[in-house]
């Protein structure tokens, strides 16, 4: 079963408000990766975490890796019409046979 | 440009038909995947390929199949459609030394009537 558990599911935001999704794994990840996909598109590659408290910007998006690589969290300072779309976190897993568990995502609308 | 492309991007079938949709690559990437996308449900692994002539079931593999006779290519097949394969299903590559940084398709949006 999923073991890759994200919220909030649902997202709405005011535009210039600020916007967090948390990602938590039920067991310990080797790296977690996020993930954008616009309304009608496709998944597009954000960024990959690796390290043990790692936190890494992208612009106006930080991500940070837990301490004991259960969780990863995003955050968005003053959202944008632009950040609408899903994000989806996806942790490697181990003892799943290497393969990347997807959470369930978190779709972010932004009023203008 | 490199792509990853997937077809059709629509198609409409009906219960019990084999169905086969295609995934093509232009990166040279070992790796290949397919996944579905179902609201509620994010994106689940359908099967995988580390490389031609290998292939692996993933999380939801029943009713479907996959065969990698090449680095570009990995269709994937279903053998007799059911209602409940009525999903959107994306393929994606990655490179051996970055497997967990996937390419995706643009996906294809199956209907079984």
């Amino acid at each position: 079963g999923q073991q890759v558990m994200q919220i909030p599911q649902y997202q709405h935001v005011q535009e210039g408000e600020d916007f967090t999704t948390y990602c938590n794994s039920s067991t310990t990840l080797s790296n977690i990766q996020w993930y954008k996909q616009r309304p009608g598109g496709h998944p597009v590659f954000l960024i990959q975490l690796v390290k043990s408290g790692e936190v890494k910007k992208q612009k106006r998006l930080t991500f940070q890796f837990g301490e004991a690589k259960k969780n990863s969290s995003l955050h968005i300072t003053a959202t944008q019409t632009t950040d609408v779309g899903t994000y989806f976190c996806a942790g490697m897993i181990y003892n799943q046979g290497g393969k990347l568990i997807f959470g369930q995502g978190t779709e972010l609308s932004v009023k203008p | 440009d490199a792509e990853i492309t997937q077809s059709p991007r629509h198609k409409i079938t009906e219960t019990g038909r084999q169905v086969t949709l295609a995934c093509h690559q232009t990166w040279n990437h070992n790796n290949m995947f397919w996944y579905r996308q179902d609201l509620g449900h994010g994106l689940r692994l359908i099967h995988y390929s580390y490389g031609v002539q290998d292939t692996n079931k993933g999380e939801v593999s029943d009713g479907y199949s996959v065969s990698r006779s090449n680095t570009e290519d990995l269709p994937l097949t279903l053998e007799s459609a059911a209602s409940s394969q009525t999903s959107v299903y994306f393929c994606a590559s990655s490179r051996i030394r970055d497997r967990d940084i996937q390419y995706f398709g643009a996906g294809t949006r199956l209907s079984v009537l």
